[in-house]
């Protein structure tokens, strides 16, 4: 069965404390790894997609990672802005399969 | 911005009803995607539409339904709604249905059923 495990739950940082967001996945057929950032009560936004392991893309804080089991969330000097839930995702013929997500939290 | 519009934004009714909601994707996505995200659930996947033709099925109950209509606008359809039921209803849009494809999610809409 296709799956997602995100971890930690959830996270507290303080501005500028670097970390890392972990997505375990097991899917028949990788067809890409999404994260998405919600914000409550709103919508997923698009952040990255990932197709094969050892691509690496960046967007200002954040940079994403993705092995043959695993992606990271790499986000570094965060600011409080950065504060959502992120979403990992793995696509599984069409559809999205989520993980539960990490609340980020990022105190000033 | 993500260009996916939902409406209504928020609902509120009671056990027993019926309501629609609806759906107009990224100008030129042909797929839509229905999801339901409640508070202990992370999001689940309900359903897939492209250009009118119902390709994927996910855990959607038999009291929900859904179509896809000519101009690609989307209704989800709940009935017979139960207290659980409560939850965002997602509407997602993509211009294809394969991998490259990346699905953006429009607002949402709040179902509260009393």
């Amino acid at each position: 069965e296709d799956q997602v495990t995100q971890s930690p739950e959830a996270l507290r940082l303080q501005e500028g404390e670097s970390s890392s967001l972990n997505c375990s996945y097991t899917v028949s057929g990788l067809r890409g790894l999404f994260w998405y950032r919600q914000d409550p009560g709103k919508g997923p936004e698009f952040l990255f997609t990932l197709y094969s392991a050892g691509e690496e893309k960046e967007k200002e804080r954040l940079k994403a990672t993705l092995t043959k089991k695993e992606s990271f969330l790499h986000i570094t000097a965060p600011k409080p802005e950065d504060s959502a839930t992120y979403l990992c995702a793995v696509r599984n013929q069409g559809n999205l399969i989520f993980g539960k997500g990490t609340k980020l939290s990022v105190k000033p | 911005d993500s260009g996916v519009t939902q409406t209504p934004k928020h609902l509120i009714t009671a056990t027993g009803q019926r309501v629609t909601l609806r759906c107009s994707p990224r100008s030129g996505d042909l797929s839509v995607y229905w999801y339901q995200q409640s508070l202990d659930q992370g999001l689940q996947f309900l359903i897939q539409y492209y250009n009118g033709e119902e390709r994927a099925k996910g855990n959607i109950l038999e009291r929900f339904s859904a179509q896809q209509f000519p101009d690609l606008h989307s209704e989800l359809n709940l009935s017979s709604l139960e207290l659980g039921d409560s939850a965002l209803y997602f509407c997602a849009s993509s211009p294809g249905q394969g991998a490259g494809n990346t699905i953006y999610f429009g607002e949402g809409s709040w179902l509260t059923v009393v």
